[in-house]
């Protein structure tokens, strides 16, 4: 069965350090996301990408966040200067529209 | 806000009964999901229902959905001990690009 797979599934960061989080989505889906769910709490949307363009973002997705599509098969996902806050799982998922989405397996987030 | 809310929170049963948990929201959807989530773990897509389907079936898995009330409910039956998870209903109510919004889930332990 196809699969989203995100790496790395753990990175830890220094405060003010820029991560990037990669992300393979599902090879013929063509909506992205990323969500990500802070401990014991409810998963949040960030952000969602469609031909080549940010579709919808939230509050949460602020200037120091950022979405690209590199190449035909990575999406990714940059936190300019990370902020403490920022620890969190942070989930890839594609979708072609009509079913429910794929979700990765998460990168765990850790910016001490 | 559309977010969804399930209740109860948390719910604990002996293997082989059933598990219902119940989602409430607030606005009109597209299509209402269910996930499941282990531990730390990623999210797994159990189940869409679209907004003109009053239910739908899968395995040990059924999904009502009251649009007149805005909620749906989740059954398991004869549930095992590895279903023991957290259980996340997410609505999908954008135009676009159908981000969801997840509620605070609810925590199934099935004792063997």
């Amino acid at each position: 069965e196809p699969e989203v797979t995100q790496t790395p599934s753990h990175q830890v960061t220094q405060m003010g350090q820029e991560v990037i989080l990669r992300c393979v989505p599902i090879s013929n889906h063509l909506y992205f996301y990323w969500y990500r769910q802070i401990l014991g709490q409810k998963v949040e949307f960030l952000v969602s990408f469609y031909n080549n363009e940010i579709s919808e973002k939230s509050e949460i997705f602020d200037d120091q966040f950022s979405v690209e599509r590199p190449d035909g098969s990575n999406f990714t996902l940059k936190i300019r200067s990370t902020k403490l806050e920022d620890s969190a799982m942070y989930f890839c998922a594609s979708s072609d529209y009509r079913d429910g989405y794929t979700f990765g397996s998460g990168t765990r987030l850790t910016v001490v | 806000s559309q977010q969804g809310e399930e209740d109860p929170q948390a719910l604990s049963i002996q293997e082989g009964e059933n598990a219902t948990m119940n989602c409430s929201y607030k606005t009109s959807i597209n299509n209402l999901q269910w996930y499941r989530q282990n531990s730390g773990r990623g999210l797994v897509h159990l189940i869409l229902i679209r907004s003109n389907e009053r239910e739908k079936h899968s395995g040990r898995l059924r999904v009502t959905l009251d649009t007149s009330k805005k909620s749906s409910s989740l059954l398991i039956t004869a549930s095992r001990a590895a279903d023991t998870a957290s259980y996340f209903c997410a609505t999908d109510a954008s135009r676009r690009a159908n981000n969801l919004f997840f509620g605070t889930g609810t925590r199934l332990t099935v004792i063997p």
